[in-house]
């Protein structure tokens, strides 16, 4: 059973759109949750942790629903550069991070 | 910045060899990580370091590898006779701290594909 799963997209928006990522886990006991982004046939970098209240950094926001065991990002008037694969990654043990398969997404001018 | 430095960025082998991949950590981070990511796959974490021993591994992490901080600030991973499968990306990762809270921030470095022929 996959830990951590999201829609692999692709999803297309225009500059300027906003666009929701969700992603589900399984473990009950996942602890910490990330948002990473990555870009094609790079490492992942961090964009945001995710924090039981939810937060928000800029364009960003993070939300997590520990009761339904989901956690989404909210990426407002998106930019051209936005445009990579963002990884969901969940925490229970305080050492391995596990991954989703990522979301890929495409803003188009 | 600090960062997380990797080499070979490239490391073609064959089959049955052993390769060995190289890590420099951020200078003041304590816990190591390495994942690895097939292409078109998810990252997979593999094994994770503290206080010069494992404090986690993944099923994945069977006795064909091993890890090692052979210096004060060299990490490596080595795989024994590598296979076929074993062709990814291999990602290192470390942070200051273990990772149970959403503060805690694992930092990648730029990772090092490895072929398998």
């Amino acid at each position: 059973r996959k830990e951590v799963e999201q829609d692999p997209g692709p999803f297309n928006v225009p500059e300027g759109a906003t666009v929701a990522f969700n992603c589900t886990y399984s473990n009950s006991a996942s602890q910490s949750f990330f948002w990473y982004r990555q870009d094609c046939r790079k490492e992942p970098k961090l964009l945001m942790s995710v924090y039981s209240s939810g937060n928000e950094d800029g364009r960003f926001t993070a939300q997590l629903n520990r009761a339904s065991q989901y956690i989404s990002l909210l990426i407002r008037d998106s930019k051209l550069s936005d445009s990579a694969t963002y990884l969901c990654a969940g925490s229970n043990s305080g050492y391995a991070l596990n991954f989703g398969k990522g979301t890929s997404l495409l803003v188009t001018p | 910045e600090p960062e997380v430095t990797q080499t070979p960025s490239h490391q073609v082998t064959q089959m049955g060899q052993e390769v060995i991949l190289r890590c420099v950590p951020i200078s003041n981070h304590l816990y190591f990580y390495w994942y690895r990511q097939i292409l078109g796959q998810k990252v997979e974490f593999l094994v994770s370091f503290y206080n010069n021993e494992i404090s986690e591994k993944s099923e994945i992490f069977d006795d064909q590898f091993s890890v090692e901080r052979p210096d004060g600030s060299n990490f490596t991973l080595k795989i024994r006779s590598t296979k076929l499968e074993d062709s990814a990306m291999y990602f290192c990762a470390s942070s200051d701290t273990p990772g149970t809270r959403s503060t805690d921030t694992q930092y990648f470095g730029p990772g090092t594909r490895l072929t398998v022929l």
